[in-house]
């Protein structure tokens, strides 16, 4: 089973602290992505990494930024976190070339309060 | 760009019944992929059904399929005999070609609420 895990499922900030979020898949995936969850609003890509030390801009980066050291780990940073950056924040893996053309997996999710 | 559009915000459905939940989308790609997930209230997206635009057949998985009507662009999720378990948001999602790699769009959601 793919597994794909995220450091914290509840995180609670102040404005203007750094904030790391942390995603870790087992299954040897090139892709993965940073989403932002809001009602009403479906899941919202932030960035993605298609490989080590790779990375693009999705939709909303704005405030955001990432690291990918490792091809398992994909790290998401809010340098000075805001209070509309109060959202869930979900992490997924891909693996390339597969029978289920495109299929991500996603981690639990974690819910920051920015206050 | 693609669109993805769920209108049904929230749904009910008696258990043992069946439900279909609706999705339409845009896409000018002749290749892209359609998937329904299901976020139950713990918060994890779990994939439940993929079908490739090049299908012929519509996809099943257990008690999911999907009614595919390309003709239409619409990808709708049809669960036969709810269970209480079923109760969840629900999702559709495309994926289509972006930068470097393909992407999901994703819909609003379908609040499905199954009643005993």
């Amino acid at each position: 089973d793919v597994k794909v895990t995220q450091s914290s499922r509840y995180l609670v900030k102040r404005t203007g602290e750094k904030v790391f979020l942390e995603c870790v898949q087992d299954m040897d995936h090139e892709n993965m992505f940073w989403y932002r969850q809001d009602p009403g609003l479906g899941l919202r890509l932030i960035y993605f990494s298609y490989d080590v030390k790779m990375k693009e801009k999705g939709d909303i980066p704005e405030g955001y930024s990432v690291s990918r050291e490792k091809k398992e780990r994909f790290s998401l940073i809010l340098e000075s976190a805001s209070t509309n950056q109060t959202s869930m924040y979900l992490c997924a893996s891909r693996i390339t070339g597969s029978a289920n053309k495109d299929t991500q997996y996603f981690g639990p999710g974690t819910r920051l309060t920015v206050l | 760009a693609q669109k993805i559009t769920q209108t049904q915000p929230g749904m009910f459905v008696q258990e043992k019944e069946a439900v279909t939940l609706d999705c339409t989308y845009d896409t000018s790609d002749p290749s892209y992929g359609l998937f329904w997930y299901k976020q139950p209230s713990s918060g994890e997206m779990i994939f439940l059904i993929y079908q490739g635009s090049y299908d012929q057949q519509n996809a099943t998985e257990g008690r999911y399929s999907l009614n595919f009507q390309k003709a239409r662009k619409s990808a709708n999720l049809v669960i036969s005999a709810s269970q209480l378990g079923d109760s969840a948001m629900y999702f559709c999602a495309m994926s289509s070609f972006s930068g470097s790699a393909r992407q999901l769009t994703f819909g609003s959601g379908t609040q499905l609420t199954v009643l005993p």
